[in-house]
Order: structure tokens, then sequence, then C-alpha cells
């Protein structure tokens, strides 16, 4: 299984500013995906990351509101940018496990966010 | 568009007693996930579903296929503390091999000592 690392672990923000989260993972991987988990709720897919190409993101999500970056294959960025309360969620990065676990989704301890 | 229910929302049990949550789909999937997320963690793989009708288990957590491939179970005997969380369902999003998820809204189990 993959270790991935991301930070901040939680961040407290004020309103109409913008967070950047880090995702690190300890080996290369073609895709990464993003997730957000809303409190008490499930986990909706932002966005998948794909190296040297644009994000494609899923329906609800816009690259304004979400702008990802993936400069390398063992690495992404999720920045949700002028926040309101509603962006109070936890983020999660992952990626899919090697080729006999495919499918299997491999998660980051997840960044929680309060937006005051 | 494309559902994965799950239920019960909650669960309450006293240690000891059995807990079963189950997840539907509104398509045929190509194969069904489980996940636990601790309180304050995050979700953590459990296990993989491909074949209709399939059944696995890992110690006290049995997990089943339905044959149709649209519907999935998870039973827990006899129930411990260390049980406590939300178990997820999880099933491919749209009909390509994406990698990307659906989750079910989760079933959160809370057991007394």
């Amino acid at each position: 299984s993959a270790v991935i690392s991301q930070k901040p672990s939680r961040d407290i923000c004020q309103r109409g500013t913008s967070l950047t989260i880090q995702c690190q993972v300890d080996s290369q991987v073609t895709m990464m995906f993003w997730y957000r988990q809303q409190p008490g709720q499930s986990l909706t897919l932002i966005a998948t990351a794909n190296q040297g190409s644009e994000a494609t993101y899923e329906s609800g999500f816009v690259i304004d509101k979400f702008p990802i970056s993936r400069p390398n294959l063992t690495f992404s960025t999720l920045t949700v940018s002028n926040m309101s309360p509603e962006d109070s969620s936890i983020y999660l990065c992952s990626v899919e496990g090697d080729r006999a676990s495919e499918n299997i989704q491999y998660f980051g301890a997840g960044t929680r966010l309060s937006v005051l | 568009g494309q559902q994965v229910m799950q239920i019960p929302q909650y669960q309450h049990v006293q240690e000891g007693e059995d807990f079963t949550t189950y997840c539907n789909s509104s398509t045929t999937l190509s194969n069904i996930q489980w996940y636990k997320q601790r309180p304050g963690g995050h979700p953590v793989f459990l296990i993989q579903l491909v074949k209709s009708g399939e059944v696995k288990k890992q110690k006290r957590l049995t997990f089943q296929f339905g044959e149709a491939k649209k519907n999935s179970s998870l039973h827990i005997t006899a129930t411990q503390t260390t049980d406590v969380g939300t178990y997820f369902c999880a099933g491919p999003l749209g009909s390509s091999n994406t990698g990307k998820l659906i989750f079910g809204q989760g079933t959160t189990l809370q057991v007394k000592p």
C-alpha cells in the first residue's frame, strides 16, 4: 500500500481567504484523487489530478474554486479558494493501489478545515 | 445520476451483539469495496468483492456481494469496542475503470461496553 503524507492536518481560516493542501506519495502514481467529506457526511470526489494535464473535475466542482496542481508523479496540491463557512470539511487525497490492488484507494490522513 | 445508498445511518449496539449494514447501488458494479473510518481518522480499506454472490470473511467480519452485483452487506459478529467507527461501501464511479469511487453515506456504529 502507498504511504501518503498530507498537510496541513488541520487549519482554521477566515472567510474569503484561500488554503493550499499538499499531498505527497511515497511512490510514483498516475492519478491522484481529491475528496471532500463534509461534517458527518460521506466522501465526494472533487477531481482527479493527472500529471502533465489538466485536472478532471466532477459535477458541482470547478477549477476556479478548487485549482489543482500536479507537478510530478508523487505530489499534488488542492487549493480551496475564496473560502466560506460552507467549505468547512475534511479534504482527503487518495491514490489507487498497484496493479495487484486496482480500484482500491489509499487515503491520506486528511486536512480538517474550519472556515470562520 | 449514479447513487450508492447505505442503511442504517446509525447503529448503537451492546458489546457482543451483532451488527449489519446494507449497501445498495442504482447501477451494476464491477466491484464493491468497504472502508472503515475511525472517529477523527481517515477511511481505511477493508475488502474488495468482485464476483457475483461472493462472500468473504475477515475474522468476525463477513462481506457479501449480491447476485446482481448491485448490493452488498457487511456483518460483524459479536461486536467489540474496537469496531466503533463509520463503515462505507464504495463502487466505481461511472462505467469506465478510472479509479474514481462513489461512496455510500456510511453507517456509524457505536458499541456500548
